[in-house]
């Protein structure tokens, strides 16, 4: 099956600091990434939609200056978490569809930010 | 907008129990329908899923049934065992954009 793959799984960061999370398709090519956060027994929620060659369509609510995605090819998006405070603490995971369609989307281990 | 609702936990079942977890949907179109399991401090792991009315996604024991006419899918299991323990997720795909909604979790606990 189709493989997503999220790094790191773990980073702890000092406040002020930005942390980039990585999410990879490894063995499909997927023009639309998705990027969610959960809170803490929570469920999880949709921050953006990244699409390959153009700007992330973000969610309401959440802030594009503070959470920039990027996604510069088919394989590859990015989230980095700018200037980071302790409220940014929580799991975030990212999940690819893939490019000839299909409604399933593959989702990566996820990334569990502490910011301290 | 798409929604998903799902029974509220957490759910406490003794080893070889019979379990129930219900979820209903609301969605324009035709969504896929999935269920995903979390385990402690990991990410989401597809369960099962049905693409499309009447299909009976199934997985370790696990099934569930797309019904259109209730807006259900209703995930089963016929006996529990302890490593079934953890954080269950009904969630639907827009056919069209490709995001995910999902249901608020139910945490499962499975006794010995």
């Amino acid at each position: 099956g189709a493989v997503v793959s999220q790094h790191p799984s773990r980073v702890i960061c000092k406040s002020g600091t930005s942390v980039k999370i990585e999410c990879r398709s490894l063995d499909f090519q997927a023009t639309t990434m998705f990027w969610y956060r959960q809170f803490p027994k929570q469920s999880l929620m949709l921050m953006a939609t990244s699409n390959e060659g153009s700007k992330a369509t973000y969610e309401q609510g959440v802030e594009k200056d503070k959470f920039l995605i990027n996604h510069a090819s088919l394989t590859l998006s990015t989230l980095t978490v700018t200037s980071a405070h302790p409220e940014d603490s929580s799991f975030y995971i990212c999940s690819a569809r893939l490019r000839l369609g299909g409604n399933e989307a593959f989702f990566g281990q996820g990334t569990r930010l502490t910011v301290v | 907008g798409d929604s998903v609702t799902q029974m509220e936990g957490p759910v406490t079942l003794s080893e070889e129990a019979f379990l129930t977890i219900n979820c209903t949907y609301t969605a324009t179109g035709y969504p896929s329908l999935f269920w995903y399991v979390q385990y402690p401090g990991e990410g989401l792991q597809l369960l099962l899923k049905a693409t499309k009315a009447d299909d009976k996604g199934s997985n370790k024991g696990f099934e569930a049934t797309y019904r259109k006419e209730t807006t259900s899918f209703h995930l089963e299991k016929g006996s529990v065992q302890v490593s079934d323990s953890a954080v269950y997720f009904c969630a639907l795909s827009d056919g069209n954009a490709g995001k995910s909604t999902f249901g608020d979790g139910t945490t499962l606990t499975v006794k010995p």
